[in-house]
Formats: structure tokens, C-alpha cells, sequence
């Protein structure tokens, strides 16, 4: 069965550097998606991504994050300069059209903020 | 604003009973409802999802909720579980008008023999 997969599985980095997390969705999904999930929180709605532009985004989404979709296949999120907050579970997910279809989603990459 | 709440953070269960895992929603429009489970150091994968139609929905291992929309609530059951069930069971919404799914804070099902 087809999956999403992320990459790295873990990615350490120093407060104030920039991190890329990237994401293969699955091959004919059209909309794609970040959540994060903080140590012992809730999954929480980052950004979807339709049609090469960004449908919808959530409050935590601000100037310091981005998404591009810089090939056929890699989705990525960019965290500009990060923050030790910024620690956490990021998943990637995708979906073959929009809400009544399912996401299905990655294993994540955890990212530690030192 | 929507909102999911899954009351029960912990459900420590023994093999081979009956178990529920509660879920509610709060939402001014119609939602889809979904059931995810994530098994440690794996990402979420969908169990069930009502989108329209019968109220009962059901998974290929035995899981099945009942939509009620009077009670505005997606509830997970299970007449006998097993010790590979013990995850994190996350319940989610989406309204139709938008794409991103609201989770809620996810219940622990634990299975002992």
C-alpha cells in the first residue's frame, strides 16, 4: 500500500538556525498537509497545500514558517529560525481531494530545538 | 469553533473485553468524523471515518463507531480486544467547508493479558 514518508526520522538543531523537514506524499494525492504535535499535547493543524499555493493555514502558521512543493514529488516545511518551542512531532499528510477524503499521514520527523 | 474532546486520557483494559473510547465535538456545521490510531514510534493511521450515510461505521480489525448527531458524538468500540490494540486512539473532525482536521487529545488504550 502506498505511504507517505518523511525524512529525516529525527533532526537536531541549534535555536536560531533554519530547519527543512521534507515529505514525499503519495503519488496521486493532490492536497497535501503539516501538523505538529508538542510532547504530550494534541495533533494540531499547521497548513494544507493545493494547487502549488497554501489553501489554508492556522495561527501557529507564521512568517517564520514555509511550505514548497519544490518538485513532482518532495513537499517540504521550512522553519526559518527556530525557536526551542518549535520542538516537536511534525507530520506530513496527504489526501487524494479535500475534506471528505482521508489523510493519510507519516511516521513524522521529531525535531529537538537545542 | 470546532472543538474535539476525548474525556478518558487512560483506558487500561484486559484482553479480551469489551472496551469505549469516548469522543464529542462541538461545530456550528456539518463535520466528517475520522478515528486514527498510532501505535508507538509510528505516525497516525486512519481506523474509520463517517463521512455520510449509515451512522455505524466499522474497520477491517473489529473497531466500529456510531455517529450521533443528536448527542454530538463519534464514540469507538470494540466487543473484545486484543493486546495489539493497546495505542494511541486520536478522534478528529473536519467541517465541510475546510480541509484541516481538529484532533483531540487522544485516549490510551492499554491492554493487559
Amino acid at each position: 500500500e502506498p505511504e507517505v514518508t518523511q525524512t529525516p526520522s529525527h533532526q537536531v538543531t541549534q535555536m536560531g538556525q533554519e530547519v527543512i523537514l521534507r515529505c514525499v506524499p503519495i503519488s496521486n494525492h493532490l492536497y497535501f498537509y503539516w501538523y505538529r504535535q508538542i510532547l504530550g499535547q494534541k495533533v494540531e493543524f499547521l497548513v494544507s497545500f493545493y494547487n502549488n499555493e497554501i489553501s489554508e493555514k492556522s495561527e501557529i502558521f507564521d512568517d517564520q514558517f514555509s511550505v514548497e512543493r519544490p518538485d513532482g514529488s518532495n513537499f517540504t516545511l521550512k522553519i526559518r529560525s527556530t525557536k526551542l518551542e518549535d520542538s516537536a512531532m511534525y507530520f506530513c499528510a496527504s489526501s487524494e481531494s479535500d475534506s471528505n477524503q482521508p489523510q493519510h499521514f507519516g511516521d513524522g520527523t521529531r525535531l529537538s530545538i537545542l | 469553533a470546532q472543538s474535539v474532546t476525548q474525556l478518558d486520557s487512560q483506558v487500561p483494559v484486559f484482553e479480551e473485553a469489551p472496551v469505549e473510547l469516548r469522543c464529542n465535538y462541538s461545530s456550528s456545521v456539518s463535520v466528517y468524523l475520522f478515528w486514527y490510531v498510532q501505535y508507538p514510534n509510528q505516525g497516525l493511521q486512519l481506523l474509520l471515518k463517517y463521512l455520510s450515510g449509515s451512522t455505524l461505521v466499522e474497520s477491517i480489525n473489529g473497531f466500529e463507531a456510531e455517529f450521533n448527531k443528536s448527542q454530538t458524538s463519534f464514540h469507538l468500540r470494540k466487543p473484545s480486544v486484543h493486546i495489539s490494540d493497546t495505542a494511541e486512539y486520536f478522534c478528529a473532525v473536519s467541517e465541510v467547508d475546510t480541509d484541516k482536521l481538529i484532533f483531540g487529545t487522544g485516549t490510551r488504550l492499554q491492554v493487559f493479558p
